[in-house]
C-alpha cells in the first residue's frame, strides 16, 4: 500500500525550530518529487515546498523563504521540513505530499499523509 | 499566479448538478488541478491536466477549461460530496491554491 506517514508535529515556542519528517512505503520514493502543504485552522490549504527526485532542485512559498528548508534521505525514504524562528503564522496542519509523475517536479499530489499538527505557542 | 475560486460557498442537495470555478490571474495552460477535502481527511486529487479524473474518481466529477479559466462540475451531487473544493496551478514556481469553495447541503 502506498504511504506517506508524517511525524515532529507538537506544541513549539515562538521563536523556536522543529523538523517534520514523512516516511514513505510503498512505492520508489527516489523517484518522485516530494512537497510539503500546510493548513492553517480555518484557512485554505497552502502549498509550502518542494524538492526534486535527487535534491537537486528545491522550490519555496515566498513566504516561507529564509526560514524552511526542505531535504530528504532517498536511503530512508524520508522527506524532512525544518522550520526555524517559528511564529503564530506558522500554527497548521502540515501534510507531505507525493507528485504524481515520475521524475518531475511540475505536476500535482496524488498521494497525501494524514498530516501532523504544529501549534506555536508563546 | 493568484488563483480565485468562486463562488465561495454554494448550496445544493444531492441529485443536483453544480458547477464551480477557479479563475487564474495569468495563464497555467492546462496545468491545473482540483482537490476534495473533508473535515479530518486529508486532500484528495480530483482532476490534473484541467480534465483528467485521478485514479479512482467517479465520472460525475468532471473538469475543463484551460489558460485563465477552468471549472469543476459534479454531475449529480451524492451526500460523500459536500466538501471544500480547492484549484491548485503547477505551472508556474510557486505553485498555489485558490481559496476554496464550500459545497453545503441545501
Amino acid at each position: 500500500e502506498v504511504q506517506l506517514l508524517e511525524s515532529g508535529g507538537g506544541v513549539a515556542q515562538r521563536g523556536g525550530s522543529l523538523r517534520l519528517s514523512c516516511v514513505a512505503s510503498g512505492f520508489p520514493f527516489a523517484n518522485y518529487a516530494m512537497t510539503w502543504v500546510r493548513q492553517a485552522p480555518g484557512k485554505g490549504l497552502e502549498w509550502v515546498s518542494t524538492i526534486s527526485s535527487a535534491s537537486l532542485s528545491t522550490y519555496y512559498a515566498d513566504s516561507m523563504k529564509g526560514r524552511f528548508t526542505i531535504s530528504r534521505d532517498n536511503s530512508k525514504n524520508t522527506l524532512y521540513l525544518q522550520v526555524t524562528s517559528l511564529g503564530a503564522e506558522d500554527t497548521a496542519i502540515y501534510y507531505c505530499a507525493r507528485g504524481i509523475f515520475t521524475y518531475t517536479n511540475m505536476g500535482p499530489f496524488d498521494v497525501w499523509g494524514q498530516g501532523t499538527l504544529v501549534t506555536v505557542s508563546s | 499566479r493568484v488563483l480565485t475560486q468562486s463562488p465561495a460557498t454554494v448550496s445544493v442537495s444531492p441529485g443536483e448538478r453544480v458547477t464551480l470555478s477557479c479563475r487564474a490571474s495569468q495563464s497555467v495552460s492546462s496545468n491545473l488541478a482540483w482537490y476534495q477535502r473533508k473535515p479530518g481527511q486529508s486532500p484528495r486529487l480530483l482532476i490534473y491536466g484541467a480534465s483528467t479524473r485521478a485514479t479512482g474518481i467517479p465520472a460525475r466529477f468532471s473538469g475543463s477549461g484551460s489558460g485563465t479559466e477552468f471549472s469543476l462540475t459534479i454531475s449529480s451531487l451524492e451526500s460523500e460530496d459536500f466538501a471544500v473544493y480547492y484549484c491548485q496551478q503547477y505551472n508556474t514556481w510557486p505553485f498555489t491554491f485558490g481559496q476554496g469553495t464550500r459545497l453545503e447541503n441545501k
